[in-house]
Formats: C-alpha cells, sequence, structure tokens
C-alpha cells in the first residue's frame, strides 16, 4: 500500500521569505501523480499545485514550485516570497495513476504540515 | 464555473441517529469521491462515485454508505451514528473520464458533531 509521509508538522516562516515544506511517498507503482493541497482556517481545501511522475519537470505555479525526486520518493514544495494568506495547513497527496475496475484512484494524503506566516 | 458545494455545512446529531450530506460537483464532472478529516486519522478516503455506480471504496464499515444522481450530485449517509463519526467530511469532484487520472477540486466540508 501507498503512504505518504510529511515529518514537519509544523513550519514558521517570515513574510516575504522562503520556506520548504517536506513530503516522500512510498510506492512499487512507476505512474502516479502527486499533489499539495492547501487547507486555510476556512477548511476549503485548495489545489496548489501538481505533478505527474512520468514528467522531470517540477511543476511550478507562480510562487509555488516543487522539487520531485522520483528516486528518493520526495516531493518538497517551496514557497517563495512568503505572504499571509500563505498561513494554512499543506497536505501532500499521492493518487495512482493505475485504473483499478475503471476507478483512477483515489487520493492517499500525508498527516499535513501547518505553516505560519511572521508579519 | 461555480466550484463544488456541500450541504449543510455544519450538523449536529446524537448517538444513534443517522445523518445524510449532500454534495454538488462542478458542472460537467461526473466522478463525486468522499473523505472524512479527523484530527487523529487525517484525511481518509471513504468512497467514488462515478455515472451513479460506486467504483472505489475504502476501509469503512457499511454504516457508510452513499449514492450519486444522474445529474451527477452525491449524497453519503452515516447510519447508527458514533461519537467517533464526528469529523469534517469532504467532497471531491473530478471530470472522472480521463485515462490517467485528473485532479479533484473539494468543497468546503460538512462539519458533523455527533453527541
Amino acid at each position: 500500500a501507498q503512504t505518504v509521509t510529511q515529518s514537519q508538522p509544523e513550519m514558521s516562516v517570515q513574510e516575504a521569505e522562503t520556506v520548504t515544506l517536506s513530503c516522500t511517498y512510498d510506492t512499487s507503482e512507476s505512474d502516479y501523480y502527486l499533489f499539495w493541497y492547501k487547507q486555510p482556517p476556512s477548511r476549503q481545501m485548495i489545489l496548489v499545485i501538481r505533478q505527474e511522475a512520468y514528467k522531470q519537470q517540477n511543476a511550478t505555479e507562480n510562487r509555488f514550485s516543487v522539487n520531485f525526486q522520483k528516486a528518493a520518493k520526495s516531493f518538497s514544495l517551496k514557497i517563495s516570497d512568503s505572504q499571509l494568506g500563505d498561513a494554512a495547513m499543506y497536505f501532500c497527496a499521492y493518487r495512482s495513476a493505475l485504473n483499478y475496475g475503471g476507478s483512477q484512484g483515489n487520493l492517499i494524503f500525508g498527516k499535513g504540515t501547518k505553516l505560519s506566516v511572521k508579519p | 464555473k461555480a466550484g463544488v458545494t456541500q450541504t449543510p455545512r455544519y450538523l449536529i446529531k446524537t448517538r444513534g441517529q443517522q445523518v445524510t450530506l449532500s454534495c454538488s460537483p462542478i458542472s460537467g464532472h461526473r466522478s463525486v469521491s468522499w473523505y472524512q478529516q479527523t484530527p487523529g486519522q487525517g484525511l481518509q478516503f471513504l468512497f467514488e462515485y462515478f455515472s451513479e455506480t460506486q467504483r472505489n471504496k475504502g476501509n469503512f464499515p457499511g454504516r457508510f454508505s452513499g449514492r450519486q444522481f444522474s445529474n451527477s450530485r452525491s449524497e453519503m449517509n452515516v447510519s447508527t451514528l458514533e461519537l467517533g463519526d464526528s469529523a469534517l467530511y469532504l467532497c471531491a469532484s473530478s471530470d472522472g473520464t480521463t485515462p490517467w487520472g485528473d485532479t479533484q477540486y473539494f468543497g468546503p466540508g460538512t462539519r458533523l458533531t455527533v453527541l
């Protein structure tokens, strides 16, 4: 079974600085997707960034970028120029690319990292 | 497009009762997945529906059930509520038709409290 581990329960960053959130995963599959979701206090889960395992190029979305190391099974999220609105729980998630009986597979989440942004 | 909507947003029930939660996916999305979020267990997958059929199921007891209607709206039902069912229930929708998977978009959740 696949597992996702986020080893940093809490992190803090100064406004305008850069922070990196860690995520490792365990799988025997070669094709899969990785995601970072953000959950602010409102509890709405918001997609931050997505990475396809077959792509070597790291995904980037504005101030958010990932460092995807497939061999090491590592998928870290870098937030540049941190803003107060970035304060939230961040979840790393894995999704198989295999098709089981028509299902595209569910998301497997890590426990999350709570990010605080100091003004 | 409007996002995923869930109703009600908050619910308080007592042990032994049953509850029904509703989810309306993004227009055009045919897949709806449900997740339970608790402080202890984190986010756990309940089930997925596509074209009114359950095509994937997590490891939850039979008290948890769901269904999907022809307009892709989905309901989740929990019977004989237990204290441990107190959680945030999140619904996510996706296109559901692409062969290699697609992104799930989440609703705001329903906060269920069981007393």
